[in-house]
């Protein structure tokens, strides 16, 4: 697509609840990758993609933190029994290639706004 | 490590005000330099970028240039509108095998104000 997409936009929950976060890259796009944003906290890096493979997955903030990519395109963030402290917004991001491209440039999406009660 | 420090914010101007947000990095090879743009409501936006020192990035009025000295990358824009109100990052990516990453500053709102 013409942009990075990214459901829902939105997404109230109950603490202990599961959450599925899907981002949809741009097409022809390899790298694939997911941040989190907190207030206060700037954003972090969660995992990158490069196809199908995640090779660096040192953001994740616990094993209740997943994700998965498919076809070397749409990417799924699961997030499983939901705590308070998860409450963020989830931003993923695309770039063509991956290593020996310092300079791509990420194109991010709207990002999905996670509220855990 | 790698790391970015912003200057905190927020930081609100009135219109045709000249902008500096102070963008300080730290890391461990040679980066390239970034500043993304959060505008309400929408999602980052590469705002303009430099790769080797001295390099000067400029978009939309905004300019940062690459000072390897100070290890800096501060941003400026000579006279700011109320359109520019928004959050501003400061970002590095290094080159080689870790080149997939970016670090980001915590962020600096803008709110500038007719």
């Amino acid at each position: 697509g013409a942009g990075v997409s990214q459901s829902p936009s939105n997404k109230v929950t109950e603490k202990g609840k599961d959450v599925e976060l899907r981002c949809d890259p741009i097409s022809g796009h390899t790298a694939l990758y997911w941040y989190r944003q907190s207030l206060g906290q700037g954003l972090e890096f969660l995992i990158y993609f490069q196809g199908n493979s995640a090779p660096d997955k040192s953001g994740l903030p616990s094993d209740r933190f997943s994700a998965e990519r498919t076809g070397g395109s749409v990417s799924t963030l699961t997030i499983q029994r939901t705590q308070q402290e998860d409450s963020a917004v989830y931003l993923c991001a695309s770039s063509l290639g991956g290593v020996n491209s310092g300079a791509n440039v990420l194109t991010f999406g709207a990002g999905s706004r996670l509220t855990v009660l | 490590g790698n790391s970015v420090t912003q200057m905190e914010g927020p930081v609100t101007l009135s219109e045709e005000a000249f902008l500096t947000i102070n963008c300080t990095y730290t890391a461990t090879g040679y980066p390239s330099l970034f500043w993304y743009v959060q505008y309400p409501g929408e999602g980052l936006q590469l705002l303009l970028k430099a790769t080797k020192a001295d390099d000067k990035g400029s978009n939309k009025g905004f300019e940062a240039t690459y000072r390897k000295e100070t290890t800096s990358f501060h941003l400026e824009k000579g006279s700011v509108q109320v359109s520019d109100s928004a959050v501003y990052f400061c970002a590095l990516r290094l080159s080689g095998g870790s080149n997939y990453k970016l670090t980001f500053g915590k962020g600096t709102l803008l709110t500038v104000n007719p």
